[in-house]
């Protein structure tokens, strides 16, 4: 019954290492997004999805690639991992994109640490 | 570019007294502003929003005031209580390209 799950909940990984993360979503959104919260917890877009289409893509090392197989799942992977890229990640999830639809929900995180 | 200012960073007040945190958006077409409550290790969560067409919105002890003009909006918790600790994060959404910006984020404190 939880709405937009995501996992692991925690990563720790060695620098090099590829990894990915997982989210899935039941609320029956179109949109899902990718979101990184690093240290001194700033929030920032990554990317976003509406029905399996990428449309935020931001400034991002091209090592992360997202992956929509279905609108209820968005996948994060992460090549040739950086110590840079410790942080807490979350997925979230909004109906939609037009007004009234664009109330985002948040996944509960999954914190990667890279040694 | 894109940019949204929140202030303060920090914010310590005694139990039962008014909170106020403010943020300023630089896309006049931004139309939604959500502010989200962060406790210690879980996610964002909202706890108010306001679109563009309003100027004022309220919801039991907590509110939220929109300057279109000055490009300003404000969250107010009134009556604050321990459990309001937390960090607070404004945001704004750009129509064009549907991204949300949010602010640096505001550690609240209420001592009781």
């Amino acid at each position: 019954d939880t709405a937009v799950s995501q996992t692991p909940k925690y990563l720790v990984t060695q620098m090099g290492n590829d990894k990915s993360i997982k989210c899935e979503q039941n609320l029956g959104h179109d949109t899902m997004y990718w979101y990184k919260q690093d240290s001194k917890k700033f929030l920032k877009i990554m990317f976003s999805y509406n029905n399996k289409e990428l449309i935020i893509n931001e400034t991002v090392p091209n090592r992360f690639s997202p992956k929509s197989p279905d609108k209820a799942h968005l996948n994060l992977h992460i090549n040739s991992l950086e110590l840079g890229d410790s942080a807490v990640y979350f997925c979230a999830s909004s109906r939609g994109l037009a007004g009234n639809q664009e109330t985002q929900y948040f996944g509960p995180g999954t914190r990667l640490l890279v040694l | 570019g894109e940019n949204v200012e929140q202030h303060p960073s920090t914010l310590s007040v005694q139990e039962g007294d008014s909170a106020v945190i403010k943020c300023t958006y630089s896309d006049s077409a931004s139309n939604y502003f959500p502010w989200y409550k962060q406790e210690l290790g879980k996610r964002p969560q909202l706890i108010i929003d306001i679109r563009s067409n309003v100027g004022e919105k309220k919801d039991q002890r907590i509110a939220v005031t929109l300057n279109k003009t000055a490009k300003h909006f404000s969250l107010h918790i009134t009556e604050t209580q321990p459990e309001d600790s937390a960090v607070y994060f404004c945001a704004a959404r750009m129509p064009g390209t549907y991204k949300y910006i949010f602010g640096t984020g505001t550690r609240l404190k209420v001592l009781a």
